[in-house]
């Protein structure tokens, strides 16, 4: 596609439920990145996958929050056992390769709301 | 760890006038990228411009420019000529870079400046 872009745009859920949120990268890039945006607040890493593996999760939260991309351009960020304290949009971007320096290029983000 | 700082929560600017966002930042590195990207209420982030820190020539692209003071790790944001598309939150930047890898990719955001552009 032209841009990265994410699905649902707005999603609301209820403590305690599971989530999933989809990212679709620019075709062809290689490097692809979540990042959670709490209110008031500047992007924060999370993730990042070069092709199919994770290279670094270090920003991860907790093990209630997992990520994966299967087939190296698709990726899915997944949240179990939500709580309150989720709540943020989460931001997608990717990039050519993930080299330093790369451009990233984001995606309008999912609100997720939980209850 | 880097940190970076933007000291001014909220800013304005009268159209067709210039307006300076201030950034700086924390790093132990000697090499290294400095960004700032604009975030409109669509949420989506758009690079403004980029500055990499080996360069001593201040990057510029049209009418956003940077004010790069490496020695004093800050990182300035110059628009000219504002228009009321500029209105947005803009958010400074930085990456590491290492020759030997490490976390290249890795984004650390200030908290951001939300601009006004009045009419």
């Amino acid at each position: 596609g032209a841009g990265v872009s994410q699905t649902p745009s707005n999603k609301v859920t209820e403590k305690g439920k599971y989530v999933e949120l989809r990212c679709d990268p620019i075709s062809g890039h290689t490097a692809l990145y979540w990042y959670r945006q709490s209110l008031g607040q500047g992007p924060e890493f999370l993730i990042y996958f070069q092709g199919t593996g994770a290279a670094d999760d270090s920003g991860l939260p907790n093990d209630r929050f997992f990520a994966v991309r299967p087939e190296g351009s698709v990726s899915t960020l997944k949240i179990q056992r939500t709580e309150r304290g989720d709540s943020a949009v989460y931001l997608c971007a990717s990039s050519s390769s993930g080299g330093a320096g790369d451009t990233q290029y984001f995606g309008p983000g999912t609100r997720l709301t939980v209850l | 760890a880097q940190t970076v700082t933007q000291s001014q929560p909220e800013m304005s600017v009268q159209e067709a006038e210039t307006v300076t966002l201030s950034c700086t930042y924390d790093t132990s590195e000697s090499d290294y990228y400095l960004f700032w990207y604009k975030q409109p209420p669509s949420r989506q982030m758009i690079l403004v411009i980029r500055q990499e820190a080996y360069k001593q020539q201040n990057a510029t692209e049209n009418r956003f420019s940077v004010n790069f003071q490496k020695a004093a790790k800050s990182f300035s944001l110059k628009i000219s000529d504002s228009q009321l598309g500029d209105a947005a939150m803009y958010f400074c930047a930085y990456s590491p870079f290492s020759n030997s890898g490490g976390s290249n990719y890795k984004l650390t955001f200030g908290k951001g400046t939300l601009l006004t552009v009045n009419p």
